[in-house]
């Protein structure tokens, strides 16, 4: 079974502050994404990898990064945490290919909650 | 007018009932998505069909690529089945998946 873990299933945070996300796949997948879920608007994409070192924005990268070093790990950099990022964070993989022709395997989530 | 609508957006069955989420998309597309998420739990997959009809268990996913438009079945509904079922379709320049809103699922013994 294809395995998708994320650091932590709840954070909070201060505003200011500098917070990692992490993730990571057991299934040597090359996609990997970032998805933020918020009430009344479904998943949004943040950020996009296809490879070691390779990233695309997605819909709404501001005030978000990513580094991908590794194939297996995709983290979410946020550089001054908002309260306007409080949400649920999903990772998700899926093998090479256009990203929505092949099957996405999502991890458990972290509701991330910003003072 | 939102890419992927989604109806109903909430939906109460009894147990048994056989249950229709319906899926209606303004992007081409050669293939859609339909997710499963439980309350607090992450999302499972559970078809990605690009024509006609795919079954698996007491769930059945149509498409009809040239109306835009897919259904979600449920036979036989179970309690178990509560949850939020989206669809998203792939789309725009970059082909990434479109989300939609969900529909909440509460089946009632």
């Amino acid at each position: 079974d294809v395995k998708v873990t994320q650091s932590s299933r709840y954070l909070v945070k201060r505003t200011g502050e500098k917070v990692f996300l992490e993730c990571v796949q057991d299934m040597d997948h090359e996609n990997m994404f970032w998805y933020r879920q918020d009430p009344g608007l479904g998943l949004r994409l943040i950020y996009f990898s296809y490879d070691v070192k390779m990233k695309e924005k997605g819909d709404i990268p501001e005030g978000y990064s990513v580094s991908r070093e590794k194939k297996e790990r995709f983290s979410l950099i946020l550089e001054s945490a908002s309260t306007n990022q409080t949400s649920m964070y999903l990772c998700a993989s899926s093998l090479l290919g256009l990203a929505g022709l092949n099957e996405q395997f999502f991890g458990p989530g972290t509701r991330l909650t910003v003072l | 007018k939102n890419e992927v609508e989604q109806s109903p957006q909430n939906l109460t069955a009894q147990e048994g009932e056989f249950i229709t989420i319906n899926c209606s998309y303004s992007v081409g597309i050669s293939a859609l998505h339909w997710l499963q998420q439980h309350p607090g739990g992450g999302i499972v997959s559970l078809f990605m069909l690009s024509s006609g009809k795919k079954k698996h268990g007491r769930l059945i996913a149509t498409i009809n690529i040239q109306e835009k438009h897919s259904s979600l079945h449920i036979t036989a509904s179970h309690p178990r089945d509560s949850a939020v079922y989206i669809c998203a379709p792939p789309g725009g320049a970059t082909n990434k998946l479109i989300f939609g809103t969900g529909t909440l699922l509460a089946v009632q013994p």
